[in-house]
């Protein structure tokens, strides 16, 4: 297994903007998960994109995959106060057991 | 949604006491559940893999004679921190991959643990 680097560490936008994150891995995958975490939560699953899809739709997530340069992107748009967040991505290589990086903390300014 | 549900949420002890986290999958099997660490501000350590009917398979560093796993039934997996020390104050959350297609996996909502 190993863990996705999601890049920046933090983000501060206004509500309505549109907020990237990036992730970035080192081997080949099966495929690759974003969770968000409230704080003091668990994780919530939001999207997972299969290493043979290059983009994928989830309401206002949009999540590509770039297998070549190993990484991936999570952009949510129209962003709203309650997507104040952390956001990881997780690779899978086998076996469901997925391992983390620090993960992007965004803040959705009301 | 398939839910996994853990317990207890919060929880405050004595140094030496011992600590048991439960964590069920409620409307799904789960052979499988992810035990993790979390400190804060910082990202979740997988500690360890609870495997249904046979031992758990630790993670490099993670002392298994001090996080004892239990993995007894198909829906249930409890981790013990075993004579608790204010350093294993920590966030600590389960998960369980859904068995119903889609290789995502639901986390319980973590448990606080404080050792004064």
């Amino acid at each position: 297994s190993q863990q996705g680097e999601e890049d920046p560490q933090a983000l501060s936008i206004q509500e309505g903007e549109n907020a990237t994150m990036n992730c970035s891995y080192k081997t080949s995958i099966n495929n690759l998960q974003w969770y968000r975490q409230n704080s003091g939560r668990g994780l919530v699953h939001l999207i997972l994109i299969r290493s043979n899809e290059r983009e994928k739709h989830s309401g206002r997530l949009r999540v590509t995959l770039d297998t070549s340069k190993k990484s991936s992107s999570l952009l949510i748009t129209a962003s709203r106060a309650a997507d104040t967040a952390s956001y990881f991505c997780a690779p899978e290589t086998s076996g469901s057991r997925l391992t983390f990086g620090e993960g992007t903390q965004l803040t959705v300014n009301p | 949604g398939a839910v996994v549900s853990q317990h207890p949420s919060r929880v405050i002890c004595k140094s030496g006491t011992s600590v048991k986290i439960e964590c069920r999958s409620l409307d799904f099997q789960a052979t499988t559940m992810f035990w993790y660490r979390q400190f804060p501000k910082q990202s979740l350590m997988l500690m360890a893999t609870s495997n249904e009917g046979s031992k758990a398979t630790y993670e490099q560093g993670v002392e298994k004679d001090k996080f004892l796993i239990n993995h007894a039934s198909l829906t249930l997996s409890t981790l013990t921190v075993t004579s608790a020390h204010p350093e294993d104050s920590s966030f600590y959350i389960c998960s369980a991959p859904w068995t119903g297609g889609g290789d995502i996996q639901y986390f319980g909502a973590g448990t606080r643990l404080s050792v004064l």
